[in-house]
């Protein structure tokens, strides 16, 4: 079983639509909780990050971890056509600085 | 402010041909990391360095090896290239373990006949 599950997609939204993003994990040492955003052949870039369960918000994105589930979402609210990328959750314990990444949703956002 | 560099952007190499994949980051960081990215596997890494002198393996480290002998600089060596390494590499860096993020370059697309 993989330590980190999320659904490849892809995933196709019309503009404006709220768009939800899942991981789920194994590993309760799990405690940092991070949302990067790659764009068609480029390097992922750091979106979102959260340590405690609950949400946080960022303009139209908002993170939110539940660890008693082990599961984890990134919402999109009036999603844009610039929104089209890769999204990839990564995660990692309290000591140490590995990441663990899901495989990735491919989203595309249609005008 | 470059951030992460690598290079080349592109390479094909022939099977059993050997090649040093170039990182190099200009922010003082000291954590860097090598990742490899296929279609449907998502990142995979390959080594890791803690700092100048310090490596480490980490998943996928078969067939590559590490050199750091600078902060700045952190070269990925495949010696023997063969078509399982065809594959997408990136580099990464981070200031330290309590580092939220990954600043990542913007990756080496590499082909392997």
């Amino acid at each position: 079983q993989k330590e980190v599950e999320q659904d490849p997609g892809p995933l196709s939204v019309p503009e404006g639509a709220i768009v939800s993003l899942n991981c789920t994990y194994s590993n309760s040492a799990f405690q940092y909780f991070m949302w990067y955003r790659q764009y068609s052949r480029k390097g992922p870039e750091l979106l979102m990050y959260t340590y405690s369960s609950g949400n946080k918000e960022d303009g139209r994105f908002t993170a939110q971890v539940d660890k008693s589930s082990k599961y984890i979402s990134l919402f999109i609210r009036d999603s844009q056509p610039s929104d089209s990328a890769t999204y990839l959750c990564a995660m990692r314990e309290t000591s140490g600085s590995r990441l663990t990444f899901g495989e990735g949703t491919q989203l595309t956002v249609n005008p | 402010n470059a951030g992460v560099t690598q290079t080349p952007k592109f390479r094909i190499l022939k099977i059993g041909q050997s090649m040093t994949l170039q990182c190099t980051q200009d922010m003082n960081h000291n954590y860097m990391y090598w990742y490899r990215q296929d279609p449907g596997m998502g990142l995979k890494l390959i080594y890791y360095s803690v700092g100048a002198g310090i490596t480490d393996k980490g998943e996928v480290p078969n067939g590559y090896n590490v050199s750091r002998s600078t902060t700045e600089d952190f070269p990925l060596r495949l010696e023997l290239a063969a078509p399982s390494q065809t594959s997408v590499y990136f580099c990464a860096s981070a200031l330290g373990a309590g580092d939220y993020g990954y600043t990542f370059g913007s990756g080496t697309r590499l082909t392997v006949v």
